[in-house]
């Protein structure tokens, strides 16, 4: 069975610094997708960025990025220039293609001033 | 232009009652879903619906009945409500779980239900 895990259950970040929130699944397929989602307060579920296994090039959305493992089954998010509006509840997700959405148990993020 | 829509946003019911949540999506995608979050914040899948048509069921009790009564809506119907009921419950959709690909793959959230059962 698919599984994933997110080993930070909180992270503390200075306003402006970067951060890096770690996400390892566990799969024998070789088709499927990897996601970050942010819960802020407003427990509105919002897609960060999505990454396809069979792409090598990490994707970046602005101030996100990831670095994906394929090999290591690890998929860890990277927020840059932090800013307040960032705290939130970050969720790393796995989807085999066709498959169910599996979440971590997320990962909690503060921004400090 | 709400993408994906829930009502009641909160929801204050006792126990033994029988309560409807309502999703409602306007991206035009196939296949729609309903998520439990617990209060420890873990998200697991409830049902998934393409076309109308039920195609995951997970180990949930029969209390649970969701309804598609077309591609746009997936409604939520759970009957006879415990204390472990009370949870956020999350609607969501995906363009076409049968296309795939990244756009078929992706799913899109609405803003939660927050279910309290006294």
């Amino acid at each position: 069975a698919q599984t994933v895990t997110q080993s930070q259950p909180e992270m503390s970040v200075q306003e402006a610094e970067t951060v890096t929130l770690s996400c390892t699944y566990d799969t024998s397929e070789s088709d499927y997708y990897l996601f970050w989602y942010k819960q802020p307060p407003s427990r509105q579920m919002i897609l960060v960025i999505r990454q396809e296994a069979y792409k090598q090039q990490n994707a970046t959305e602005n101030r996100f990025s990831v670095n994906f493992q394929k090999a290591a089954k690890s998929f860890s998010l990277k927020i840059s220039d932090s800013q307040l509006g960032d705290a939130a509840m970050y969720f790393c997700a796995y989807r085999r293609a066709g498959g169910k959405l599996i979440f971590g148990q997320g990962t909690e993020l503060s921004v400090k001033p | 232009d709400t993408a994906v829509s829930q009502t009641p946003k909160y929801l204050v019911t006792q126990m033994g009652n029988d309560k409807s949540i309502k999703c409602e999506q306007n991206l035009g995608h196939d296949t729609m879903y309903w998520y439990k979050q617990d209060s420890k914040k873990f998200l697991k899948i409830m049902f998934s619906y393409n076309n109308k048509e039920l195609i995951i069921n997970e180990t949930v009790p029969n209390r649970f009945s969701p309804k598609s009564p077309d591609k746009a809506h997936l409604n939520l119907h759970i009957n006879s409500l415990e204390l472990g009921d009370s949870a956020v419950y999350f609607c969501a959709s995906s363009q076409d779980l049968t296309s795939g690909g990244p756009l078929g793959e992706t799913q899109y959230f609405g803003p939660g239900t927050r279910l309290l059962v006294l």
